[in-house]
């Protein structure tokens, strides 16, 4: 079974801009779970879909937002980008959710310049 | 708010030494409690996952344990390898529906050969 994936793997922007990231969850998995790491906050939970709804939410301002599709996958949206948001993006899926095994993807390394 | 401790942020031992990595959460009400490596510059991969009504789970050499009265769960990783180089993470989970999943800083592994 193909594991998580997540494109592209690695991005530069200019403050300002916006940038859209996407995760291919494992076939069959219905939940996807996205992630913010950074080396002074560490790992941080920024919202999780479930069968197209958005069903948890972390504390990040509403420039990041998300969706996800009928076939599972997610993006994830950051408008107006700010040099604090260079960090890795992880994406998670797992069959049912937050309280299940989570299966990482590589990530996405997002550098603002 | 839960919060999530993992002490030390770093750890360096020789090889085949058997080590105990700890994580404390303070509160207590946890739905499960998971143990995650992560290699630099990578996702995560999950180890194990521990039900609240558990009190350990094995995988090989490894070894979590879960005192919910205590707010505390370590992972024995018994004869130590190079390979187990890396940084490991508990993150817990809470009861709600809405519940999401807290991580710690980690803890960075050093295996000397």
């Amino acid at each position: 079974k193909a594991g998580v994936t997540q494109t592209p793997r690695y991005l530069i922007k200019t403050r300002g801009q916006q940038v859209t990231l996407s995760c291919s969850p494992i076939s069959g998995h219905r939940s996807v779970s996205w992630y913010q790491q950074t080396p002074g906050q560490g790992l941080q939970f920024l919202f999780e879909y479930f069968s197209e709804t958005q069903r948890n939410k972390g504390n990040f301002p509403g420039r990041f937002s998300g969706r996800q599709f009928s076939n599972s996958r997610s993006e994830m949206n950051v408008s107006t980008l700010e040099l604090g948001d260079s960090a890795l993006y992880l994406c998670a899926s797992s069959p049912t959710g937050v309280k299940d095994t989570q299966y990482f993807g590589p990530g996405t390394r997002l550098t603002v310049l | 708010k839960q919060e999530v401790t993992q002490i030390p942020a770093a750890l360096s031992v020789p090889e085949g030494e058997n080590l105990v990595l700890n994580c404390s959460f303070t509160d207590s009400a946890i739905y499960n409690l998971q143990w995650f490596r992560q290699d630099p510059g990578k996702g995560l991969t999950s180890l194990l996952l521990i039900q609240s009504s558990q009190r350990e789970q094995t995988s090989g050499r490894l070894n979590a344990s879960l005192d919910k009265s205590s707010g505390r769960s370590t992972l024995y990783i018994a004869a130590s390898q190079p390979g187990d180089s890396a940084t490991y993470l508990c993150a817990v989970t809470g009861y709600s529906s809405a519940s999401k999943i807290i991580f710690g800083s980690g803890t960075r592994l050093s295996i000397r050969p």
